[in-house]
């Protein structure tokens, strides 16, 4: 069974780095084929494609957050971390990870509420 | 960029009635790869199509997926009480990935 939650600060002030953890379990990041992505969705708004990572190490980013997301893994922990730079108020949003089919999200971790405020 | 429009924006129905909801894509989604997730408020989305017409798992056959070029389409053939909630469109068949803007079944 896979599972996927995520963790971070509830709060980060304007300009501030975001640093969000996935924790999964169920597969493994070493494993072929086998990658995690971020969507994030802002509070009454639509779904929004941010990042993904491969096993191998390929990534993709969402073209307009690209100069601002890093997205890395610990294959040893079962984590992927994703950071924000010089985040906004318009960064606020409940941030999900997910396990990949492909390119398909096809689980999905619980979310988790992040607020840009002074 | 794939944009994805969905319409309508929002859809009010009755229980047993049957919804269909719109999924244009701006060009050609390769492969067909294109799913539709259901979110209720509070929850993450959970996929209930993948590949344009592939059920995902535990889903029930009154949902279903079709496509007519770059125009798709889930159907839900009767609606159930737990069916009302917001449906997205996602194009996973290039990057950037992009999601429609979502469409409300409400209870009429």
């Amino acid at each position: 069974q896979i599972t996927l939650k995520e963790s971070g600060p509830i709060l980060v002030k304007p300009t501030q780095t975001l640093t969000l953890t996935c924790t999964f379990s169920g597969f493994s990041l070493s494993t072929s084929a086998v990658g995690v992505g971020w969507i994030r969705q802002p509070p009454g708004k639509a779904l929004e494609w941010l990042a993904l990572l491969y096993w191998n190490d390929d990534n993709h980013f969402s073209p307009s957050l690209k100069t601002r997301l890093t997205i890395t893994k610990d294959t040893s922990k079962n984590q992927v971390v994703l950071r924000m730079t010089n985040v906004d108020p318009t960064d606020t949003a409940t941030y999900y990870c997910t396990h990949l089919a492909g390119w398909l999200s096809d689980s999905w971790g619980q979310g988790t509420p992040v607020s840009v405020s002074s | 960029e794939i944009v994805l429009t969905q319409s309508p924006g929002t859809l009010s129905l009755s229980p047993g009635q049957r919804a269909t909801l719109s999924c244009r894509a701006s060009q050609s989604v390769g492969n067909n790869y294109l799913a539709w997730y259901q979110q209720k408020p509070g929850q993450a989305p959970r996929l209930l199509i993948y590949n344009t017409y592939s059920r995902a798992t535990g889903i029930p056959d009154r949902f279903s997926g079709s496509e007519s070029g770059t125009d798709f389409t889930l159907t839900i053939s009767r609606l159930e009480p737990e069916d009302f909630a917001v449906y997205y469109c996602h194009q996973y068949a290039f990057s950037p990935l992009t999601f429609g803007q979502g469409t409300k079944v409400e209870i009429k």
